[in-house]
């Protein structure tokens, strides 16, 4: 049962355009969310996150939204740079009153930032 | 500031044989995650420690097993390895009070042949 999925196995865009992941999830009770990024063979590396409180967060290039009552969540990043290239993953989690909690992970999209 | 970090890098093993991965986290984090990610997919959580006990685990079988020490460092062991173990193995540190962000090391790649 994949709790996050993200539908879009890759995705390529132009130097200077925007580009945009997308993310769904299926469980109700997820209220944190967060983006990673992953080049090859490094671990993800954290980019950006958003509480079930708001639904945007900004944070220079990326910007993230939640969209609760659709369970969706997209990263926008503006404008796009060749070193954007990677694979993002989506991730969800429960938070715990004071713990840190497990992240399920979406499959993942490949961004390719073409000159 | 030291990241997280994983020992080793790579490693390749034969079905049946035992192995370790170790993960020392980012300075001043006290919680320890660590993840499966197969070729293709994104990282499967598989347990947690902090105090040094394993608080959640996720859907692995008991072959699967940890430990964390003193220094919140910590160590995923795997008896009897299956080809479908190999995998990369991702450590991931956090802060027990608060810390809803997780930081991940590079990950040991297993080979099981």
């Amino acid at each position: 049962d994949q709790q996050v999925k993200q539908n879009s196995p890759s995705l390529s865009v132009q130097e200077g355009r925007i580009s945009i992941l997308n993310c769904d999830y299926t469980n109700s009770m997820f209220d944190y969310f967060l983006w990673y990024k992953k080049y090859p063979a490094e671990g993800p590396t954290f980019l950006i996150s958003i509480s079930s409180i708001k639904d945007k967060n900004e944070d220079g290039r990326f910007t993230v939204f939640l969209n609760k009552s659709a369970k969706h969540l997209s990263l926008h990043i503006v404008p796009s740079q060749p070193g954007d290239s990677a694979v993002y993953f989506c991730a969800a989690s429960v938070i715990n009153t004071g713990t840190a909690s497990k992240l399920t992970f979406g499959t993942g999209t490949r961004l390719q930032v073409t000159l | 500031d030291a990241g997280v970090t994983q020992s080793p890098t790579h490693l390749i093993k034969t079905r049946g044989q035992q192995v370790t991965l170790r993960c020392s986290p980012k300075s001043g984090h006290d919680t320890v995650s660590w993840y499966q990610q197969a070729l293709g997919q994104g990282p499967q959580f598989i347990f947690q420690y902090y105090e040094e006990e394993e608080r959640q685990r996720g859907n692995f079988p008991d072959r699967f097993s940890g430990h964390q020490f003193p220094n919140y460092s910590s160590e995923l062991n795997v008896n009897a390895l299956l080809l479908g173990d190999s995998a990369l193995y991702l450590c991931a540190s956090s802060l027990r009070q608060g810390g809803y962000e997780q930081y991940f090391g590079p990950g040991t790649r297993l080979t099981v042949t």
